[in-house]
């Protein structure tokens, strides 16, 4: 069946812009991680959805950072005024609940000018 | 909270040799530790998870681990490595029980890599 997927697979934006990353989880996953990995770095955890709500946002680094899951499926990782510090790989996660195993996306390749 | 040391940035091993790479966690709850793989380009797989039941734990590719609850490790071996097992491994950890949301904290990874 299908994996998780996630576009763009690169993004390459000017520091101010504004930008979103979209997730499609694997269906009927209602579990929803955000986690970026910066290079020569694990992933660090950003943000977790338990349905169509945030249960832990605490990963945020700022608040120019938010990500919505209206409808419990598809997610987006919205980015403010970006900047160059947040070039990075997104990686967006699905499990079948929590507590189940984490399936990850190929990620979204953020490159800030 | 919880963190995960890798010792070892980059492992190079020849083709047919023991792969062993180090892991150590530190939880201050019962944890569920992991190890993924990333090969270019691709996203992480699972390769193999421990939560709570055998210590020794058998994962995919002729991977394996063993939890040491007394030495907070939870070092991921092979017997004999071939050239596909070249790729970067995490270590990460999560919290467990009711109250957690299972998000994983991982190590910086190790990268492997294999001579012919």
């Amino acid at each position: 069946g299908a994996g998780v997927s996630q576009t763009p697979s690169n993004k390459v934006t000017e520091k101010g812009k504004y930008v979103e990353l979209r997730c499609d989880p694997i269906s009927g996953h209602t579990a929803l991680y955000w986690y970026r990995q910066s290079l020569g770095q694990g992933p660090e955890f950003l943000i977790y959805f338990q349905g169509t709500g945030a249960a832990d946002d605490s990963g945020l680094p700022n608040d120019r950072f938010f990500a919505v899951r209206p409808e419990g499926s598809v997610s987006t990782l919205k980015i403010q005024r970006t900047e160059r510090g947040d070039s990075a790989v997104y990686l967006c996660a699905s499990s079948r609940t929590r507590g189940n195993e984490q399936f990850f996306g190929p990620g979204t390749r953020l490159t800030v000018l | 909270a919880q963190s995960v040391t890798q010792l070892g940035s980059h492992v190079s091993v020849s083709e047919g040799a023991l792969v062993l790479l180090r892991c150590n966690y530190s939880s201050s709850v019962p944890p569920y530790l992991f190890w993924y793989v990333q090969y270019p380009n691709q996203g992480l797989q699972l390769l193999l998870k421990y939560t709570s039941a055998a210590t020794l734990v058998k994962g995919i590719n002729g991977f394996e681990a063993e939890f040491k609850k007394s030495e907070t490790s939870f070092h991921l071996t092979k017997p004999s490595a071939h050239m596909s097992d070249a790729a970067e491994y995490f270590c990460a950890v999560s919290a467990r029980g009711g109250g957690s949301n299972y998000k994983l904290t991982f190590g910086k990874g190790t990268l492997l890599t294999v001579n012919p």
